[in-house]
């Protein structure tokens, strides 16, 4: 078990550019979650995957964003004509329900992407 | 969007003594759960309860789990150097998405 996986650490991009993200989750889990994290606030939810289907995304999630699961394996973020308000840290999460009739059980995240948009 | 109250914002103790941090919510959640940040990486999960008034350990960690369901507490016994860091309390209402706390952070005095 190697863990979440997320690629790159670091990504600087100018204004305008397009960016994409990809996380590995732990490869038992059928469950894949993007949040966002800004400076000093605790992450928020951006959206959530149950294999390859994409089940719920948050309003913070506006049509610049896409998020993607084709396999039910990895998972990409994009985000299209990035804006300075983009800057942030996105952290991936996955974890596995087999066992839990209800919630998420437990998500285990990987070391995230810190966007830095100029 | 819907956010936990997290307290205290900042702790500054000395090695070696105990810690209490708490985190309420006006909502009802199904799970709590506790995760330490270090800067520059993701949070790593320290403890997870499921059940109103369940307590837990892990080492010198205790977490517990309201009656209420609106509230856990997390205590961290005989504090040491790499307890530094940004603990947040996460939880889920059944909606498969975490609701996060801003955060403690914890600053120890050698």
């Amino acid at each position: 078990d190697t863990g979440v996986s997320q690629d790159p650490r670091h990504k600087i991009t100018k204004r305008g550019q397009n960016v994409t993200f990809r996380c590995d989750p732990i490869s038992e889990h059928n469950r894949l979650y993007w949040y966002r994290q800004t400076l000093g606030q605790g992450p928020e939810f951006l959206t959530y995957f149950q294999n390859e289907a994409q089940l719920e995304k948050s309003r913070l999630l506006s049509d610049r964003f896409s998020a993607e699961r084709p396999k039910g394996s990895f998972s990409t973020l994009e985000i299209q004509r990035t804006e300075q308000g983009d800057s942030a840290m996105y952290l991936c999460a996955s974890s596995s329900n087999r066992d839990r009739i209800l919630g998420s059980g437990e998500q285990y995240f990987g070391p995230g992407t810190r966007l830095t948009v100029t | 969007g819907q956010q936990l109250n997290q307290s205290p914002q900042s702790m500054f103790i000395q090695e070696g003594e105990d810690v209490s941090m708490n985190c309420t919510s006006s909502s009802i959640f199904n799970t709590w759960l506790w995760y330490k940040q270090d800067p520059g990486e993701g949070p790593v999960l320290l403890i997870a309860l499921y059940k109103a008034g369940e307590l837990t350990s892990n080492g010198r960690l205790t977490a517990q789990f309201g009656i209420t369901r609106k509230d856990s507490f997390l205590n961290i016994s005989a504090s040491i150097p790499s307890d530094v860091g940004i603990y947040f309390c996460a939880g889920d209402q059944g909606a498969q998405k975490l609701v996060f706390g801003q955060g403690t952070r914890l600053t120890i005095n050698p």
